[in-house]
């Protein structure tokens, strides 16, 4: 069955970077668009970036504002998101989904505190 | 962006009632919208997608309408599993910009 796994989160400091993995399995992660979604207690649901099946086509949430890349290893069936120059509103749990416009699969989150 | 709105933020209701939740969305998303329900300490899942599709294994006391700006999810008659929070989201926006609303609790009246 479709599952995704997502690692990475933690306790950082503001400035710092991180890489977020998702592995997946149950099916070809390359054949899919395939999206990161984060939720904190604040601002709720909020859509972070999408990776078209290409592998090459990619969109940010204008929050990102250029600190995020999503990327895919097709050997290692793995979604990543690098985020860099941390900041305490990228607090929340990331959530790896399966789908272009909606998510019809959601790994179980990894959660990300940004404190110093 | 598109902003969503829901309504109301909690719901009160008996098991075996129905309950209707609302979702507007502030310009017109077509039917490029769906419905996630998410419980406590876990990740959403899909219920409805483009509006009124139910997604794989959703029970049929699901069912989702409108379109354009006015969204509608509708549970026929609450099951003890059915308690939650419940979200809308759109898909029409392009460049992707996909937008969610901000909850509806649905809580044991």
């Amino acid at each position: 069955q479709v599952q995704l796994v997502e690692s990475g989160g933690g306790v950082v400091r503001p400035g710092t970077s991180l890489r977020l993995s998702c592995a997946a399995s149950g099916f070809t992660l390359s054949s899919y668009g395939m999206q990161w979604v984060r939720q904190s207690p604040g601002k709720g649901l909020e859509w972070v970036a999408l990776l078209w099946s290409d592998g090459n086509t990619k969109f940010y949430a204008d929050s990102t504002e250029g600190r995020f890349t999503i990327s895919r290893d097709k050997s290692q069936n793995t979604l990543f998101l690098e985020i860099t120059s941390l900041r305490a509103e990228d607090t929340a749990v990331y959530y790896c989904v399966r789908g272009v416009y909606y998510f019809d699969h959601w790994g179980q989150g990894t959660p990300v505190t940004v404190s110093s | 962006e598109i902003v969503m709105t829901q309504s109301p933020a909690t719901l009160s209701v008996s098991p075996g009632e129905r309950a209707t939740l609302s979702c507007r969305a502030s310009h017109s998303v077509s039917s490029n919208l769906a419905w996630y329900q998410q419980q406590p300490g876990q990740a959403p899942r899909l219920l409805i997608y483009d509006a009124s599709s139910r997604a794989t294994d959703i029970p049929a006391r699901f069912s989702g309408s409108g379109s354009g700006t006015e969204f509608t999810l509708t549970i026929s008659s609450l099951q003890s599993e059915d308690f939650a929070v419940y979200y809308c989201q759109q898909y029409k926006s392009w460049p992707p910009a996909w937008t969610f609303g901000h909850g509806t609790k649905v809580e044991v009246k």
